[in-house]
């Protein structure tokens, strides 16, 4: 049974760019989370998807924005990225029960 | 201040030893709780999920939480060097499938050969 998966592994943007993570969660999970690590910091909410729709936002700015589609699989947009935006995105997929995470994508912006 | 308090360490300790990480809160609509463990550079790999006060063990690995102290901790028993990583504690306010997850700061430990 695959575990959760994200692509890219990692990424190089330029300020101002447009980036676009994917997630693909464990089988059987319905709902999608995303978080961002800052270098040595603990992970922050951005939002949560279940049944396609944004159910949780954090306090993130709406230049985030998501997506889930009906196999459940998710992608985060962030748009007119910042050199603040360089942080380890992590995806976290559940059913009812806790999180699980994937292994991150890493976004360096230029 | 931060809703959660943890440690930031570095804790250092031989191999063998039993070492215990903790983490307060100081909101009281947290109900679940949980402890990760991030080694470096990859994401956070869950080691243990409880909802209620008392113990739970799990191999090497003993959570407590005590909800009246607003105060949880994790034990390691016979700590190894591959127990060296950072040690986040989670909590969130209801089933947390469906809610979002406040993170301690991590605790950077390592075991030494």
């Amino acid at each position: 049974d695959a575990g959760v998966t994200q692509s890219p592994t990692h990424l190089i943007k330029t300020r101002g760019q447009q980036v676009t993570l994917r997630c693909s969660p464990k089988s059987g999970h319905d709902t999608v989370s995303w978080y961002q690590q800052a270098l040595g910091q603990e992970p922050q909410f951005i939002f949560q998807y279940y049944e396609e729709e944004e159910r949780q936002r954090g306090n993130f700015p709406d230049r985030f924005s998501g997506h889930q589609f009906p196999n459940y699989s998710s992608e985060l947009n962030v748009n007119a990225l910042l050199l603040g935006d360089s942080a380890l995105y992590l995806c976290a997929s559940s059913f009812e029960e806790t999180q699980y995470f994937g292994p991150g994508t890493r976004l360096l912006v230029l | 201040q931060k809703e959660v308090e943890q440690d930031p360490g570095p804790l250092s300790v031989p191999e063998g030893a039993i070492v215990s990480l903790n983490c307060t809160y100081s909101n009281s609509a947290f109900q679940y709780f949980m402890w990760y463990r991030q080694y470096s550079r990859k994401g956070p790999e869950l080691l243990m999920y409880t909802y209620s006060s008392g113990n739970k063990e799990d191999g090497r690995f003993t959570a407590q939480v005590d909800k009246s102290s607003k105060y949880i901790s994790l034990f390691i028993r016979d700590s190894q060097p591959s127990d060296s990583a950072t040690y986040l504690c989670a909590m969130s306010a209801g089933d947390t499938g469906r809610r979002a997850l406040t993170f301690g700061s991590g605790t950077r430990l390592q075991v030494q050969p």
